[in-house]
């Protein structure tokens, strides 16, 4: 069974500094990872995806991530945050035939401050 | 092109009341599926289907029916409200192996 872990449920940080939001995960098998943003009182928006290829990722909004098998780890980064970017994020996996299903993480929320 | 969107956005409902909640895609899609939020909990899967007249089983399906009997359709039910079914309610449709789009969401209250 697959399973997703979010180490930080919150992390602050100060405007223009940078972030990395922790995603591990956990399969038998091979993974497509996914980070979901939701801003409040919203549903849920892609920022990136691995499917397969490059470990780095871009995505919208000037995010990125990479993929490390060796560690089984997704982690989401960002160089330099704006105050537009305080949401919640969440980190989801899914396998290969496996229906397209995800297991979502439990979420982190990103608050930025001034 | 309206993407994914559920029906109704609020719904208030009493214990042993029953409701359907609509999720309905413009995109093609084949899959479809509705998940529930709780807080802490991030997003757990109810059920999905694969494709119009398949439904299957997710990782929370006790208490809710779902049907697909158009493509572009997914109804997710309940029939006898309980208050642990007060959640966020998400509908999402995919197309094979691909990402997930969500629709807005419908917040759901049994008193």
């Amino acid at each position: 069974a697959q399973s997703v872990t979010q180490l930080d449920s919150q992390v602050p940080v100060f405007e223009e500094a940078p972030v990395e939001l922790r995603c591990n995960y956990s399969s038998s098998v091979s993974v497509y990872l996914f980070w979901y943003v939701q801003y409040p009182n919203q549903g849920l928006q892609l920022l990136l995806k691995y499917l397969s290829g490059s470990t780095l990722v871009k995505g919208i909004n000037g995010f990125e991530a990479e993929f490390n098998k060796s560690q089984t780890s997704f982690h989401l980064r960002k160089p330099s945050v704006h105050i537009s970017d305080t949401a919640e994020y969440f980190c989801a996996v899914s396998y290969t035939g496996g229906g397209n299903k995800l297991t979502f993480g439990t979420g982190t929320q990103l608050k930025v401050e001034l | 092109n309206a993407g994914v969107t559920q029906t109704p956005k609020f719904r208030v409902l009493k214990t042993g009341q029953s409701m359907t909640l609509l999720c309905a895609q413009d995109m093609n899609h084949e899959y479809m599926y509705w998940y529930r939020q709780d807080p802490g909990m991030g997003l757990r899967l109810i059920h999905y289907s694969v494709g119009e007249g398949t439904t299957a089983k997710g990782e929370v399906p006790d208490g809710y029916n779902v049907s697909r009997l158009k493509k572009q359709n997914f109804l997710l039910g309940l029939e006898s409200a309980a208050p642990s079914q007060t959640s966020v309610y998400f509908c999402a449709s995919s197309n094979f192996e691909y990402e997930q789009y969500f629709g807005p969401g419908t917040r759901l209250t049994v008193t």
